[in-house]
């Protein structure tokens, strides 16, 4: 899994502030997918983006929280206004094609918030 | 009913001996079960899917049972070595469609010499 690059891989934020995760898929990816980790739990899906599209953001919380895959460029993870419950590890993942291809992914950006 | 509830949480395993992790679903649609171990600080990396079609599926020292009428399946490494020690996450999902996948809370996995 060490094909998906996400950075920063450790990312410290005040209340209040920006946070920007970047996720570089894995070559001849072209589907992203966003999960969340918190504390002691497992994963949560958040969001699924094929290039320049959103085609599944049933996990995203409804404010502060959006995402991107460009045309060119790594996807983008973006929270506005964070809170320290914002506080995770994030992680990306990759694939090439839809259906029963495994998604691959990445080390994750650990989010913290003080 | 997007839940998969995972069992136990923690687990001590003495080196050469069997690691049992449970998982269970209620939504009947779902037809693709993976696991992932995650070590600490890294992402998670499939280990080892099954789908209904089959009760069991071997790979190596990792088996993966499955029962549809239960609801249930089941991750069992055979001959566990202390490189197993890891975070351990089963998982439920469609297929055919995209890699949205149901993660369980994992179970924590650790083989003692």
């Amino acid at each position: 899994n060490a094909g998906v690059m996400q950075n920063p891989r450790h990312l410290v934020r005040r209340r209040g502030q920006e946070a920007r995760l970047r996720c570089s898929p894995m070559k001849g990816h072209s589907h992203v997918y966003w999960y969340r980790q918190l504390p002691e739990e497992g994963l949560k899906f958040m969001v699924y983006l094929q290039k320049e599209n959103i085609i599944d953001e049933s996990g995203m919380p409804k404010e502060r929280f959006s995402a991107e895959f460009p045309k060119e460029g790594p996807s983008i993870l973006r929270i506005q206004q964070v809170v320290r419950g914002d506080s995770a590890a994030y992680f990306c993942a990759s694939s090439p094609l839809t259906g029963d291809t495994e998604a691959f992914f990445g080390q994750g950006t650990r989010l913290t918030v003080v | 009913q997007q839940q998969v509830k995972q069992s136990p949480q923690s687990l001590i395993v003495q080196k050469g001996g069997i690691s049992i992790i449970n998982c269970a679903y209620e939504n009947t649609a779902f037809d693709y079960f993976p696991w992932y171990q995650q070590f600490p600080g890294k992402g998670p990396a499939l280990l080892i899917a099954i789908r209904p079609d089959v009760s069991e599926k071997k790979e190596g020292r990792f088996t993966i049972s499955f029962n549809k009428s239960a609801k249930q399946f089941s991750l069992h490494i055979m001959d566990s070595q202390p490189g197993d020690s890891a975070t351990y996450f089963c998982a439920a999902g469609i297929s055919g469609g995209y890699q949205k996948v149901t993660f369980g809370t994992g179970t924590k996995l650790q083989v003692i010499p």
